[in-house]
């Protein structure tokens, strides 16, 4: 049973577009939420991360959405670029459980 | 260079054979992670340990095995491996984060075939 559930599994949006994918989760015992990128051929690497005090958190171009009632959070990239083409994955982790556990993960294509 | 190295960068094995994967880090994280990435399935964990000599199973451990006598390295052996084993493995280990709370640094990762 897939305790993070993402979507969508793939994404084309156009070079200056939002990028946006979802995640939902039903554990109400997880704290925090990071997202994770993945460029072919590599490891994931930390993007971002909130925990559910706030409702969104902004970095540059990449911003995620919180909505703890709905047990829902999002991920937006402004102004997409084709360096953005890769896969993400959001993931959630409970207080003091010291693991991850992952959504199935998001291929974002961006075309110029 | 600092970082988390995997060996074998691939590897193609036959069903029922014995095979170890190797994940060495060059700093002294306490945690540290296999995880398995397969299309429609996401990233899911094998195993994990928390310091050298202790481990714990993760959400798909079956078929697996770790030790982890030495804070630095953390091998996943498959005992005998199966084709449903054909995927691409990822060690990782964890580090406290000030801006970010906590965060993963994540190997290259092990292409495994299993025929």
């Amino acid at each position: 049973q897939q305790q993070v559930k993402q979507s969508p599994q793939s994404l084309i949006v156009q070079k200056g577009g939002i990028s946006i994918i979802n995640c939902a989760y039903e554990n109400t015992a997880f704290d925090y939420f990071p997202w994770y990128q993945q460029f072919p051929g590599k490891g994931p690497a930390l993007l971002i991360a909130i925990r559910p005090d706030v409702s969104e958190k902004k970095e540059g171009r990449f911003t995620i959405s919180f909505n703890k009632s709905a047990k829902q959070f999002s991920l937006h990239i402004m102004d997409s670029q084709p360096g953005d083409s890769a896969t993400y994955f959001c993931a959630a982790e409970g207080r003091g459980a010291q693991k991850l556990v992952f959504g199935q993960g998001t291929r974002l294509t961006i075309n110029p | 260079d600092a970082g988390i190295t995997q060996s074998p960068r691939y590897k193609i094995t036959e069903t029922g054979r014995q095979v170890t994967l190797m994940c060495h880090q060059t700093w002294s994280h306490s945690y540290m992670f296999w995880y398995r990435q397969d299309l429609g399935h996401g990233l899911r964990l094998i195993y994990y340990s928390a310091a050298a000599d202790i481990t714990d199973k993760g959400e798909v451990p079956d078929g697996y095995v770790v030790s982890r006598s030495k804070t630095e390295n953390f091998p996943l052996t498959l005992e005998s491996a199966t084709r449903s084993q054909t995927s691409v493995y990822f060690c990782a280990s964890k580090r406290k984060d000030r801006r970010v709370g906590e965060k993963l640094f994540f190997g290259s990762g092990t292409q495994l075939s299993v025929l």
